[in-house]
């Protein structure tokens, strides 16, 4: 299948400071990109839709001020987590489709984000 | 209640029993189901993927789609230890949209 790759792996920062997290496409195009979030032992829950050249779309309830997202090139969609604060630690996962009309999505194999 | 519904389990089975999981939705606008098979702490790995209706078999696993009772299975032949994980089914309106998942169903195959 495809690969979808994700940076950092794992990352621990203190509450306040602002933290990227990279999501890339390696063997394929991705105009677009699906940024996910989920909590122990819950599903994946859609946060917002990562547009190539455009903005991103955000799921209901999700701060777009706080959740930036950057999707500057075909392969790499950046999700900014600003001022972050306790709760906001999860696992954050990627995700793409393999080309316009396919419906196969691949994941990357996500993000731990701890904020101290 | 959810667009998607998944029992959670856990399901366990002995090792070379057939594992069927299943999903049932509320949207008849979904024609696209995935399932994915997650390890703790990891992303989801692609299982199986199928386009409306019908029958799609690949080595141990098989998907049922049956769009008319909005209700979709993964079975698994000869289970394996490794198969021991969470799966996920998931689904969406058009090729390449967003994904709504169900909540996952644990699955523990003991040897």
């Amino acid at each position: 299948g495809a690969v979808v790759s994700q940076h950092p792996s794992r990352v621990i920062c203190k509450s306040g400071t602002s933290v990227k997290i990279e999501c890339r496409s390696l063997d394929f195009q991705a105009t677009t990109m699906f940024w996910y979030r989920q909590f122990p032992k819950q599903s994946l829950m859609l946060m917002a839709t990562s547009n190539e050249g455009s903005k991103a779309t955000y799921e209901q309830g999700v701060e777009k001020d706080k959740f930036l997202i950057n999707h500057a090139s075909l392969t790499l969609s950046t999700l900014t987590v600003t001022s972050a604060h306790p709760e906001d630690s999860s696992f954050y996962i990627c995700s793409a489709p393999t080309g316009l009309g396919s419906y196969e999505q691949y994941f990357g194999p996500g993000t731990r984000l701890t904020v101290t | 209640q959810k667009e998607v519904e998944q029992d959670p389990g856990p399901l366990s089975v002995p090792e070379g029993a057939i594992v069927s999981l299943n999903c049932t939705y509320s949207n008849s606008a979904f024609q696209y189901f995935m399932w994915y098979r997650q390890y703790s702490r990891k992303g989801p790995e692609l299982l199986m993927y199928t386009y409306s209706s019908g029958n799609k078999e690949d080595g141990r696993f098989t998907a049922q789609v049956d769009k008319s009772s909005k209700y979709i299975s993964l079975f698994i032949r000869d289970s394996q230890p490794s198969d021991s994980a969470t799966y996920l089914c998931a689904m969406s309106e058009a090729a390449g949209n967003k994904l709504t998942f169900g909540g996952g169903t644990r699955v523990l195959v003991k040897p």
